[in-house]
């Protein structure tokens, strides 16, 4: 059984481009999050997604957007990057009910802007 | 943005012993999830605690909720050198943002 995909696994983007990752969720879950990894730090919430609609937001600008598929499937956006972002971007699926044994994460996709 | 206060923020331990580590919070939560994240890869859940005060184990893991629900300690018995990685601790409240702490990174040698 698959876990929780995520492409590309390494990318370098210039700054001010805009830059879209994916996420495939475990097979059954519903739900997407997507968090913001800084080198050295913890994981920050940047949004979550059900039933192809945004949940809830963390403290993101609006330069990060996202959007969720109907097969559960999502992807992040970022425009006009900037050298703070790049990070470790991962994607962690679940079940709405919150089994939080369920909640998978991603190995993440690593961006570097330049 | 908000982080959890985890402390040691590393630690280097010989192989056999045990280790804690804690995690607080200036606010409450409804739910403490401790991490475990190697190289190159995503979080992976080591123990989930849904209760103040609950103690939980998982092998030679044992963690424990907080009373007063702003704080959580996770504790490793009998070390292992797979134990080396960053330990993240995360906190719920009444939404389903997770709030992670700092990290703490253990180091255990032979």
């Amino acid at each position: 059984d698959a876990g929780v995909t995520q492409s590309p696994t390494h990318l370098i983007k210039t700054r001010g481009q805009q830059v879209t990752l994916r996420c495939s969720p475990k097979s059954g879950h519903d739900t997407v999050s997507w968090y913001q990894q800084a080198l050295g730090q913890g994981p920050q919430f940047i949004f979550q997604y059900y039933e192809e609609e945004e949940r809830q937001r963390g403290n993101f600008p609006d330069r990060f957007s996202g959007h969720q598929f109907p097969n559960y499937s999502s992807e992040l956006n970022v425009n006009a990057l900037l050298l703070g972002d790049s990070a470790l971007y991962l994607c962690a699926s679940s079940f709405l009910d919150r089994d939080y044994y369920g909640y998978t994460f991603g190995s993440g996709t690593r961006l570097t802007v330049v | 943005g908000q982080q959890l206060n985890q402390s040691p923020q590393s630690m280097f331990i010989q192989e056999g012993e045990d280790v804690s580590m804690n995690c607080t919070s200036s606010s409450i939560f409804n739910t403490w999830l401790w991490y475990k994240q190697d190289p190159g890869e995503g979080p992976v859940l080591l123990i989930a605690l849904y209760k103040a005060g609950e103690l939980t184990s998982n092998g030679r893991l044992t963690a424990q909720f907080g009373i007063t629900r702003k704080d959580s300690f996770l504790n490793i018995s009998a070390s292992i050198p797979s134990d080396v990685g960053i330990y993240f601790c995360a906190g719920l409240g009444n939404t389903d943002k997770l709030i992670f702490g700092t990290g703490t990174r253990l180091q255990v040698f032979p």
